[in-house]
């Protein structure tokens, strides 16, 4: 079965060390998207990507980058990890740019930076 | 700015009664709606979906119902049984241009359903 996997499922890292958080998804979806989740906050878009080699900003981009060097992977990586960043991380695709589907999440990752 | 509110954090329901959840939108743009569920230690999961060239859609026990005119749209399950007891966020696509695909969320309310 398709499906969207994310690892690790949890994270410990010391302030100011570079971590980077996989996500990977077989479905063939075009659009993939990293939230982050926060009591009090919701989901909140950081980055996402609407194709190979394609990447956009979203609302709390600041200290986040991604790559997308293919369809099925869009890995986040935190450059220097602050204590601010401690949060549950959550991966996402859908199909492509142009059709209103569903995304479909993975099972995300707990972060936590001491 | 948030564009989809969710303005109420949690609801209580007894089992067997209706649980109504609401969520507004400030986006005209927006033409696509949907509901996510996540339990603890998951991922959301997509529940329902509406276009906004309707104003209802059903699927078993939950429907969704859009005002446009009022930019809201809510979300009723009848009857609530305690699984699902869960938080609850909405979300909205559209919008045209580069942001087209890319969902808006809101906060999330939290649903408890009691025996």
């Amino acid at each position: 079965d398709a499906e969207i996997t994310q690892s690790p499922r949890h994270k410990i890292t010391e302030t100011g060390r570079q971590v980077t958080l996989a996500c990977h998804q077989t479905w063939n979806h075009n659009n993939m998207f990293w939230y982050r989740q926060d009591l009090g906050h919701g989901l909140r878009l950081i980055h996402y990507s609407y194709g190979v080699q394609d990447t956009n900003k979203g609302e709390v981009s600041d200290g986040y980058s991604v790559s997308r060097s293919n369809t099925e992977d869009l890995p986040l990586t935190l450059e220097s990890a602050a204590s601010s960043q401690t949060s549950v991380y959550f991966c996402a695709s859908s199909l492509d740019q142009g059709a209103n589907t569903e995304a479909f999440f993975g099972q995300g990752t707990r972060l936590t930076v001491v | 700015d948030q564009q989809v509110k969710q303005n109420s954090p949690s609801l209580s329901v007894q089992e067997g009664r209706i649980s109504i959840l609401n969520c507004d939108y400030t986006n005209s743009m927006f033409d696509y709606f949907l509901w996510y569920k996540k339990y603890p230690a998951e991922g959301p999961t997509f529940l329902i979906s509406i276009s906004s060239i309707k104003d209802k859609n059903e699927d078993g026990r939950f429907t969704v119902f859009l005002n446009k005119s009022a930019k809201h749209l809510s979300l009723h399950i009848v009857p609530s049984q305690p699984g699902d007891s869960a938080v609850y966020f909405c979300a909205a696509s559209g919008g045209g241009g580069s942001t087209l695909g890319r969902l808006y969320f809101g906060r999330g309310t939290q649903l408890t359903v009691w025996p």
